[in-house]
């Protein structure tokens, strides 16, 4: 079984749709939990941490379920922008080891 | 400036080249990684170095050597490579570790083994 395992997609929404992704990983140590960024062809960039009582920034909340081994990603109000691969990435134990999903790819269509 | 950076960005070699992957990180961060990029594969950690010291070794093989001597600057060597080591090698740093951990990422160097 994967560390951390993402439907890789494409998930193509229209612009105003909202769209939600899960990532479910196997390490019940893990601790920490964030979603990336990647656009086509650049490098992977902090979109948001996961907290375990769940956060919310601008149009983008992230939730974290442990007992079920997952983290979501729910975007509201979809923007053209927004269309990239999105990473699930998880830390176990305050360590420097940063696991990543193969990431979802989205698709913002006009 | 970026905050990373990687050099070179693209390189194509032989597999009977020696080459080196050279990474940089102004951000005065304590610890810098390699991973490895694969086409429809996630991101796989290869080393980490906090403070020049190697800290994580992920079952990589022999073929790269990485060398960290200092807090700012980290060095992939490629000996013997296969082709199936083509792949994009990504340079990050970070602050710390664990929960405040935010990896900054160099642009990566694509490289193709022939």
């Amino acid at each position: 079984r994967k560390e951390v395992e993402q439907d890789p997609g494409p998930f193509n929404v229209p612009e105003g749709a909202t769209v939600a992704f899960n990532c479910t990983y196997s390490n019940s140590a893990s601790q920490s939990f964030f979603w990336y960024r990647q656009d086509c062809r650049k490098e992977p960039k902090l979109l948001m941490s996961v907290y375990s009582s769940g956060n919310e920034d601008g149009r983008f909340t992230a939730q974290l379920n442990r007992a079920s081994q997952y983290i979501s990603l729910l975007i509201r109000d979809s923007k053209l922008s927004d269309s990239a691969t999105y990473l699930c990435v998880v830390n176990a134990g305050g360590t420097y080891k940063y696991i990543f999903g193969t990431g979802t790819r989205l698709k913002v269509l006009a | 400036e970026t905050g990373v950076t990687q050099t070179p960005r693209h390189l194509v070699m032989g597999m009977t080249n020696k080459k080196s992957l050279k990474c940089e990180q102004h951000l005065g961060h304590n610890a810098m990684y390699w991973y490895k990029q694969s086409a429809k594969k996630p991101l796989e950690l290869m080393f980490v170095y906090s403070l020049e010291e190697r800290v994580e070794n992920n079952s990589v093989p022999s073929r790269f050597s990485p060398e960290c001597p200092n807090s700012s600057h980290l060095f992939l060597h490629l000996h013997t490579l296969q082709p199936e080591d083509s792949a994009l090698y990504l340079c990050a740093s970070s602050l710390r570790q664990g929960r405040d951990g935010e990896l900054f990422f160099g642009e990566g160097s694509r490289l193709t083994v022939l």
